[in-house]
């Protein structure tokens, strides 16, 4: 099986615009979990999607935002960008929801400049 | 307030002895504890996963051990190879509350000496 696959793999974006990641799970899986990397805070959860509902949220701002399609695949949505929000972006699947393994894609390495 | 700490940035081990990674919780809502091992430019990888029921899940050369009376876990690597060096995070869920996806603690880069 294929693994999870984000894209794109990096992106260089400026304070004030809004950005769209990509992430497709593994065949089959139907939860997909996103996160943010960053050195000072670690990993830390944003949401989760399950048939296209958004189930868990994390503690970020509204900026952030997400949506999964029909075909499990997930996009992630950030607006008004800040320097603050450079950080690599987390993918996860799971077979179902409230799985408790989440397999990771490799990521998106977001710099705002 | 850190609910999954990780208080050794790094830890350097011998190829061939054990290695052992340490992690402590405060959240007594957490039920299930994973491990994940991460390599530069690439996503976390699970590793082992120990419901709060069990004290102990081995699998190869992972062993984790859970101690819910200190909120502690460990992971312990034997022996240990130079392919397992990477940074280790420790993560928790509260199954039942759901709320919060998998809480993660900020790492541990092992680094094993040949």
């Amino acid at each position: 099986k294929a693994g999870v696959t984000q894209t794109p793999r990096y992106l260089i974006k400026t304070r004030g615009q809004q950005v769209t990641l990509s992430c497709s799970p593994i065949s089959g899986h139907r939860s997909v979990s996103w996160y943010q990397q960053t050195p000072g805070q670690g990993l830390q959860f944003l949401f989760e999607y399950f048939s296209e509902t958004q189930r868990n949220k994390g503690n970020f701002p509204g900026r952030f935002s997400g949506r999964q399609f029909s075909n499990s695949r997930s996009e992630m949505n950030v607006s008004t960008l800040e320097l603050g929000d450079s950080a690599l972006y987390l993918c996860a699947s799971s077979a179902t929801s409230g799985r408790i393994e989440q397999f990771f894609g490799p990521g998106t390495r977001l710099t705002v400049l | 307030d850190q609910q999954v700490k990780q208080n050794s940035p790094s830890l350097s081990v011998q190829e061939g002895r054990i290695s052992i990674l340490n992690c402590d919780y405060t959240n007594s809502m957490f039920d299930y504890f994973l491990w994940y091992k991460k390599y530069p430019a690439e996503g976390p990888t699970f590793l082992i996963s120990i419901s709060s029921i069990k004290d102990k899940n081995e699998d190869g050369r992972f062993t984790v051990f859970l101690n819910k009376s200190a909120k502690h876990l460990s992971l312990h690597i034997v022996p240990s190879q130079p392919g397992d060096s990477a940074v280790y995070f420790c993560a928790a869920r509260d199954s039942g509350g759901g709320a919060d996806g998998l809480t993660f603690g900020k790492g541990t880069h092992l680094i094993i000496q040949p």
